[in-house]
């Protein structure tokens, strides 16, 4: 496709739950990066893959939270045992490699996950 | 560790009046600099970026920004503002001395209203 996307765009689920996000970068984007974004606290940076490097995980804010990139193209992130805190909307952007240019990321629309 | 600081969470302005929107940042090294714009229920769109060259960038939208090293800052700049400027905007860096590719770190966002 033309541009990152994501899904679901939205997804309700039950504490104590497993949910799925799902990522299909721009084609061609080596890199790729999750996001979430909470009323108030910004964009927080959860995990960054690149090429075929061991992935970024450092912003993951617990042992719950997981991502793989499949192929170097779609990406799936996982949250175990949700929590309400969990609620947010989880973005996805893409780019070329940080050494070549542009490199300015591609966001997707993002994922509205709600625990309740 | 890089990060950005927007000191405001909110600027008001009216229409045809000139806006600033602050951004100062933190890095080891030379920074790679970005603004986003977020409007009411959209993703992330790319506004402008600063690699090297002229202190004054300009990007989409009329607006432009300028880098100042000696300030650590990149304000968000436009000359006259349109109501349809109100949106959420983020202000984000990179350090250019980490190539293997360090993710790019948001600051909390500035919400921009312009009042006609």
């Amino acid at each position: 496709g033309a541009g990152v996307s994501q899904s679901p765009s939205n997804k309700v689920t039950e504490k104590g739950k497993d949910v799925e996000l799902r990522c299909d970068p721009i084609s061609g984007h080596t890199a790729l990066y999750w996001y979430r974004q909470s009323l108030g606290q910004g964009l927080e940076f959860l995990i960054y893959f690149q090429g075929n490097s061991a992935p970024d995980k450092s912003g993951l804010p617990s042992d719950r939270f997981s991502a793989e990139r499949t192929g170097g193209s779609v990406s799936t992130l996982t949250i175990q045992r949700t929590q309400q805190e969990d609620s947010a909307v989880y973005l996805c952007a893409s780019s070329t490699p940080p050494g070549s240019f542009p490199g300015e990321l591609f966001f997707g629309e993002g994922s509205r996950l709600t625990v309740l | 560790a890089q990060s950005v600081a927007q000191p405001e969470d909110q600027v008001n302005v009216a229409e045809g009046n000139p806006l600033t929107v602050k951004c100062t940042y933190s890095v080891s090294g030379n920074p790679y600099l970005f603004w986003y714009v977020q409007y009411p229920n959209r993703g992330l769109q790319f506004l402008l970026k600063y690699i090297t060259g002229d202190n004054l960038v300009k990007g989409s939208y009329g607006f432009e920004a300028e880098f100042n090293k000696s300030q650590t800052s990149f304000h968000l700049k436009k000359p006259s503002a349109l109501v349809s400027d109100s949106a959420l905007y983020f202000c984000a860096v990179r350090d250019l001395s980490n190539q293997a590719g360090t993710a790019l770190i948001f600051g909390k966002g500035t919400t921009l209203s312009v009042s006609s």
